[in-house]
């Protein structure tokens, strides 16, 4: 079966430090990949999206960068975070190729607060 | 106007109670439709898929109208752990870039 992991689930970090937060998806292969970002109240916007190793695209300009190094491995960076990225991240997977379902598998998400 | 657009609420009934959310969406190419369900500080959870006849899976009916553009979702005998966030999420087929979230309806069903 196939299962998704991402990490950190918590973390504080100050304003104008690094962010990385890391997602691997085990059962699968050649997955679409993507990391969303929830505010408080707020729904789920798409930050990034991945359909094969290297091939990353940005929905919304920001101080946030992508990166997909292996097939199952997905990961969220910033080199000086902000105040409003603060948030609720959330890696998710979908099957590749071929696949006209909508479901989405998401990881526990990574709550960040930028102080 | 919003790709997709939910009630916020919150929605407090009481338990037993039947309660309907409402969606609507502004792509008429929009392909597939989903409910999903978010615990307070959790990820989302396909709940159900929603199919241009309307389906049910026990207590939970999901509607589609195409023509007028809108998803609803109907609980019955609602029960104190259906108190969820539920998201409606709208997919333009064959497009990696597919689905996009409302921002979810609140509901709380009290003792």
């Amino acid at each position: 079966s196939q299962t998704i992991h991402q990490w950190p689930a918590t973390l504080v970090q100050p304003v104008g430090s690094p962010l990385s937060l890391e997602c691997t998806v085990e059962g699968t292969s050649n997955p679409n990949l993507y990391w969303y970002r929830q505010a408080a109240g707020r729904g789920l916007q798409l930050l990034f999206y991945s359909v094969g190793i290297g091939q990353i695209s940005s929905e919304v300009p920001q101080n946030l960068s992508a990166s997909r190094p292996q097939d199952r491995q997905f990961i969220l960076s910033s080199k000086k975070l902000l105040l409003s990225d603060s948030g609720f991240y959330l890696c998710a997977w979908r099957p590749g190729l071929a696949s006209n379902t909508g479901e989405l598998f998401f990881g526990e998400g990574s709550r960040l607060t930028v102080l | 106007r919003k790709e997709v657009e939910q009630d916020p609420g919150p929605f407090n009934v009481p338990e037993g109670a039947t309660v309907a959310f409402n969606c609507t969406y502004s792509n008429s190419a929009s392909q597939s439709f989903f409910w999903y369900r978010q615990d307070c500080r959790k990820e989302p959870k396909l709940l159900m898929s929603v199919y241009s006849s309307g389906n049910e899976d026990g207590r939970f009916t999901a509607q589609l109208n195409r023509a007028s553009q809108y998803i609803s979702l109907l609980i019955r005998d609602s029960k104190l752990s259906d108190s969820a966030t539920y998201l409606c999420v709208v997919s333009l087929s064959g497009s990696a870039r597919q689905l996009t979230f409302g921002s979810g309806t609140q509901l709380t069903v009290l003792p």
